[in-house]
């Protein structure tokens, strides 16, 4: 089993609507947690980290249950331009990056 | 401020044969960092640098692999003899940090396909 499962998709959404992912991991070590975004042959890069109590940066709100072992990422109003693979990523206290296989969005006109 | 560089950015070798790739990590960051994406799985971590020292290399998958990072600047990793199941992406990451203080940033990656 994954440490961290995602489903992979594709979502694919209109511009303008509300999509959302979800993530779990499976070590209730896991202390920090991580949306990263990868377009097309790229890197990943830093897309928000996520806080218990849930935070939010523009049309992006992430959210974690500690107690299921969920993470959540849900974008709002949809731009073309967040079209890419969304990664969820865990790490126990050390340097190492746990990801998942990442889920890919497609935003259409 | 350049980020994370690496060459090349895409290598084709033979089974048997050996490639080395290298990273050049954002100037001022002691800790660099190496992943891996095989085909249709996720990015893995292969190992961590805190300068010229390896803190961590739980992840590296077998002797064929070797990384290095003399003088604690750029890293170089070496695959010999390469095999058929080491095609795939491998990105080096650098931070300013231990993580998760600090943010790591990724290079472009290196396609490595050995047929």
């Amino acid at each position: 089993r994954k440490e961290v499962e995602q489903d992979p998709g594709p979502f694919n959404v209109p511009e303008g609507a509300t999509v959302a992912f979800n993530c779990t991991y499976s070590n209730s070590a896991s202390q920090s947690f991580f949306w990263y975004r990868q377009d097309c042959r790229k890197e990943p890069k830093l897309l928000m980290s996520v806080y218990s109590s849930g935070n939010e940066d523009g049309r992006f709100t992430a959210q974690l249950n500690r107690a299921s072992q969920y993470i959540s990422l849900l974008i709002r109003d949809s731009k073309l331009s967040d079209s890419a693979t969304y990664l969820c990523v865990v790490n126990r206290n050390t340097d190492k990056l746990i990801f998942g296989t990442g889920t890919r969005l497609q935003v259409f006109p | 401020e350049a980020g994370v560089t690496q060459f090349p950015s895409h290598s084709v070798i033979e089974k048997g044969q050996t490639v080395t790739l290298r990273c050049d990590p954002i100037s001022g960051h002691d800790n660099l960092y190496w992943y891996r994406r095989v085909m249709g799985k996720e990015i893995k971590f292969l190992l961590h640098f805190v300068k010229e020292s390896k803190q961590d290399e739980s992840g590296m998958p077998n002797n064929r692999f070797l990384a290095e990072r003399t003088g604690g600047t750029y890293s170089t990793l070496k695959v010999q003899p390469a095999e058929l199941e080491d095609s795939g992406v491998y990105f080096c990451a650098s931070s300013q940090g231990r993580t998760p203080l600090f943010e790591q940033y990724f290079g472009p990656g290196t396609r490595l396909t050995v047929t």
